[in-house]
């Protein structure tokens, strides 16, 4: 079975510091990864994806990720974060094999000035 | 811009009420999806259409009827809802009829209340 863990409810950064939101995962078949934003009042959009490939993912906004198998990790960087940076942030992984999507219970991001 | 469309953005019904929850994408996209969101949690999967069949049905209780009249449009009928159903409902579509292998395309939401 697959699950998700965002390591960190919650992570308070000042503005144009850099952040890290973390994620690891678990499968025990080759799967697809996943970031999404979502901005309050609004629905999920997709930052960034890693399905094949270059273990470094770049994004929109400037977000990056990187995959690393042995660690089963996949985490989400941002060298200077902005205020608008401030957002529920999801980390989801999936299955060729099943084609379900697991959620990762959501980090929130508050960019302080 | 958001391409996936979904209204009204807002709902308050009443327990015995009827009402439907609406969603538009003009992306040709092949799947589409019902999700349920509580506060500060991720979205709870509900329903999938691909090609404009039911392919899975969460085990959601039948107060929640949907129904995908074409491969644009996505309908959630409500009736007879309990507050504890008070939550953002959300849309969202994909080219690849499977949610697990690539991007999901969201709307902004419903936020329903029920009274």
């Amino acid at each position: 079975a697959q699950s998700v863990t965002q390591l960190d409810s919650q992570v308070p950064v000042f503005e144009e510091a850099p952040v890290e939101l973390r994620c690891n995962y678990s499968s025990s078949v080759s799967v697809y990864l996943f970031w999404y934003v979502q901005y309050p009042n609004q629905g999920l959009q997709l930052l960034l994806k890693y399905l094949s490939g270059s273990t470094l993912v770049k994004g929109i906004n400037g977000f990056e990720a990187e995959f690393n198998k042995s660690q089963t990790s996949f985490h989400l960087r941002k060298p200077s974060v902005h205020i608008s940076d401030t957002a529920e942030y999801f980390c989801a992984v999936g299955s060729s094999n099943t084609g379900k999507l697991i959620f990762g219970q959501g980090t929130t991001l508050q960019v302080k000035p | 811009d958001t391409e996936v469309t979904q209204t009204p953005k807002h709902l308050v019904m009443g327990m015995t009420n009827k009402k439907s929850l609406k969603c538009e994408q003009h992306m040709g996209h092949r799947a589409m999806y019902w999700y349920k969101q509580k506060a500060k949690k991720p979205p709870e999967l509900m329903f999938v259409y691909s090609y404009e069949k039911l392919s899975i049905n969460e085990s959601v209780p039948s107060r929640f009827s949907p129904e995908c009249p074409n491969s644009s449009l996505l309908n959630l009928h409500l009736h007879a809802l309990q507050p504890e159903d008070s939550a953002l409902y959300l849309c969202a579509s994909s080219q690849e009829g499977r949610e697990g292998i690539g991007e999901l395309f969201f709307g902004e939401g419903s936020r329903l209340t029920v009274l």
